[in-house]
């Protein structure tokens, strides 16, 4: 079955402690990318990849990193999380952007205490 | 960065009404995306427009793109319950990244 899996679903974690959040996908997808959805801004986009080792900022990425070291992965690393990063967080991947379908995770809620 | 307008932000409609959203932006848009998104859930692609004035339709739902791409609309056609959810649009530009509106919170009432 064609998916995106993130994990974890849920976390609480306390500021300053270093996180991840994974993401893979087994569709052969070049295109991966994170977003954090917040109310009444909708979603916003972190970082994305157009393949292996290619990665780039998108509108919000202070305060996190991505590596793309295999096409299937795409982790979230929160190096010193804080409260302003409580989010529900969505991977999602596509074989681009333009033209074709994006496929998201179930996303993971992040909280920052 | 890009800033994708949409409204309204919140509708509750009757069962069997319509429903109507806007995506607008100052500038030309690239494309246009739709997602879909239930309650408690993930966003799921609708559709994709690209050329000025494109209409598309799947079943209940039309989408259109403005003839000078800087706004579109979707429109449902006799809501039912299984309609609830948010509706994002969502601009991809030539760079690969993402501009989303804010999202329209369907509520379909029995």
């Amino acid at each position: 079955e064609a998916q995106v899996t993130q994990n974890p679903r849920y976390l609480i974690t306390v500021t300053g402690k270093k996180l991840t959040v994974t993401c893979s996908q087994n569709m052969n997808h070049e295109y991966m990318s994170w977003y954090r959805q917040d109310p009444g801004l909708g979603l916003r986009q972190i970082y994305y990849s157009m393949n292996v080792e290619v990665t780039d900022k998108g509108d919000v990425p202070e305060g996190y990193k991505v590596s793309r070291k295999e096409k299937r992965n795409f982790p979230l690393i929160l190096e010193s999380p804080s409260p302003n990063q409580t989010s529900l967080y969505f991977c999602a991947s596509g074989f681009g952007s333009t033209g074709n379908t994006i496929y998201f995770g179930e996303g993971s809620w992040l909280t920052v205490v | 960065g890009q800033q994708v307008m949409q409204i309204p932000q919140y509708q509750h409609v009757q069962e069997g009404e319509d429903f109507t959203t806007y995506c607008n932006s100052s500038t030309t848009l690239s494309n246009i995306q739709w997602y879909k998104q239930r309650p408690g859930g993930h966003p799921v692609f609708l559709i994709q427009l690209v050329k000025s004035g494109e209409v598309k339709k799947q079943k209940r739902l039309t989408f259109q793109f403005g003839e000078a791409k800087k706004n579109s609309s979707l429109h449902i056609t006799a809501t039912q319950t299984t309609d609830v959810g948010t509706y994002f649009c969502a601009e991809a530009n030539t760079g690969n990244q993402f501009y989303f509106g804010t999202g329209t919170s369907l509520t379909v009432i029995p």
